[in-house]
């Protein structure tokens, strides 16, 4: 089993569309969890950190369950900037150790 | 603009070559890390320096080696190449190396072993 596991897509979705995104992680352990922003072959750029009580930042939802290990990412009102590929991300202790999914591959079409 | 920069961008070596890649870290982090990302997958975590020692390292066999130097730029070393080893090799930096640093990630090198 993957340390994290992601849906790779692509999801099609038109401009406005409401889309939701979901990562599952294996290590009970893991300690912090992030949603990563990847544009084509470029770095990989913090899109939120995720916590338990959830969180919002504008059109973004993240919201961690502890005890299903697992994460999601809620994108409102999508934009056609919003393409990319989002990384969903543990770190599972012991320094700055990130442990990546796959992505999943985003396209807002008009 | 994350303020840590990489180079070469691109590079192509043959199989059985080695290489090295270089990174400068935002001013004043102290921690360095490596990751490699192979087209399709996520990155993979090689390993990290703090204050010019190893502390920690992912699943990569030994011919991949760094170093960190005292002004916190660092290298990452690939000896005797294999084709698998193209992929886009990352350098993040952050303030220190206790889980939770935001990293901060430089556009990469893409490495091509032909």
């Amino acid at each position: 089993r993957k340390e994290v596991e992601q849906d790779p897509g692509p999801f099609n979705v038109p401009e406005g569309a409401t889309v939701a995104f979901n990562c599952t992680y294996s290590n009970s352990a893991s300690q912090s969890f992030f949603w990563y922003r990847q544009d084509c072959r470029k770095e990989p750029k913090l899109l939120m950190s995720v916590y338990s009580s959830g969180n919002e930042d504008g059109r973004f939802t993240a919201q961690l369950n502890r005890a299903s290990q697992y994460i999601s990412l809620l994108i409102r009102d999508s934009k056609l900037s919003d393409s990319a590929t989002y990384l969903c991300v543990v770190n599972q202790g012991g320094g700055n150790k990130l442990t990546f999914g796959t992505g999943t591959q985003l396209k807002v079409e008009l | 603009e994350t303020g840590v920069t990489q180079s070469p961008t691109h590079l192509i070596k043959t199989r059985g070559q080695q290489v090295t890649l270089r990174c400068s870290s935002q001013s004043g982090h102290n921690t360095v890390s490596w990751y490699q990302q192979a087209l399709g997958q996520g990155p993979q975590f090689i390993f990290q320096y703090y204050r010019e020692e190893e502390n920690g390292r992912g699943n990569f066999p030994p011919r991949f080696s760094g170093l960190q130097f005292p002004n916190y730029s660092s290298e990452l070393n690939v000896n005797a190449l294999e084709l698998d080893d193209s992929a886009l090799y990352l350098c993040a930096s952050s303030l220190s190396w206790g889980g939770g640093e935001k990293l901060f990630f430089g556009s990469g090198t893409q490495l091509s072993v032909l």
